[in-house]
């Protein structure tokens, strides 16, 4: 089975930094996701990290250790526009690479 | 390239009626996924398809819901009877195994249903 944990909210000002933490516990590990998802819209697509260390993009950079089994997003100069939820998503390789989803954690920026 | 594309976007119903949503994958993705997903929370599977087979249907309340996957293309999620609890968005994602190593799935952009 999966179980993976992240806080419920966090809030943060325009211009900071924010890290949001996932821990996870999966039997066949396949990758760790993390995607972004505003209010009533789909989960988009935010980043990928199979092995361990910082994968960056642009003002976003996530990390894995798959010995600790954590995670974190962090977001720089934060905008307005990064208000939104970020859900982090274990592949697990023994079920056909099925994706399971944290609860979520929902970012509120502000000015 | 078309994304996954579902109908209906928004879905009110009385208990006790019938619902169904429809999905339609990526061209040339395998693999098929409906999730729910409730307010605040993360999306949870009900059901995945390998072409036209449910290899995983552990969490589909067989009592009231089924689903199928004609041909291995769209798929059709049916709610028979709806209970208030149903509320939720309905998300369907596509992968292909081609793609296996990198930006898990693609969603669609779900059927928000409201039992009233």
């Amino acid at each position: 089975g999966q179980n993976i944990d992240q806080p419920t909210e966090m809030t943060a000002t325009e211009g900071a930094i924010v890290q949001i933490n996932c821990t996870y516990q999966t039997s066949g590990f396949n990758g760790l996701f993390w995607y972004k998802q505003h209010a009533g819209e789909a989960p988009t697509f935010l980043s990928y990290n199979v092995l361990d260390g910082l994968e960056e993009k642009g003002r976003f950079s996530s990390f894995l250790s798959r010995s600790k089994g954590y995670s974190y997003l962090l977001l720089k100069e934060l905008q307005m526009k990064d208000s939104a939820s970020y859900l982090c998503a274990v592949r697990d390789g023994n079920a056909g690479n099925m994706l399971t989803f944290g609860g979520g954690t929902r970012l509120m920026v502000k000015p | 390239e078309a994304g996954v594309v579902q109908s209906p976007r928004y879905k009110i119903i009385e208990k006790k009626q019938p619902v169904a949503f429809w999905c339609n994958p990526i061209s040339g993705h395998n693999t098929l996924y409906w999730y729910r997903q409730n307010l605040g929370q993360g999306p949870e599977l009900l059901i995945r398809y390998e072409n036209e087979e449910a290899v995983d249907d552990s969490q589909l309340p067989k009592d009231r819901f089924s689903a199928e996957r004609l041909k291995g293309v769209d798929s059709t999620l049916k709610i028979q009877p709806a209970e208030l609890g149903d509320s939720a968005v309905y998300l369907c994602a596509s992968s292909s195994r081609r793609n296996r190593d990198n930006y898990g799935y693609t969603f669609g952009s779900g059927t928000r249903l409201t039992v009233v």
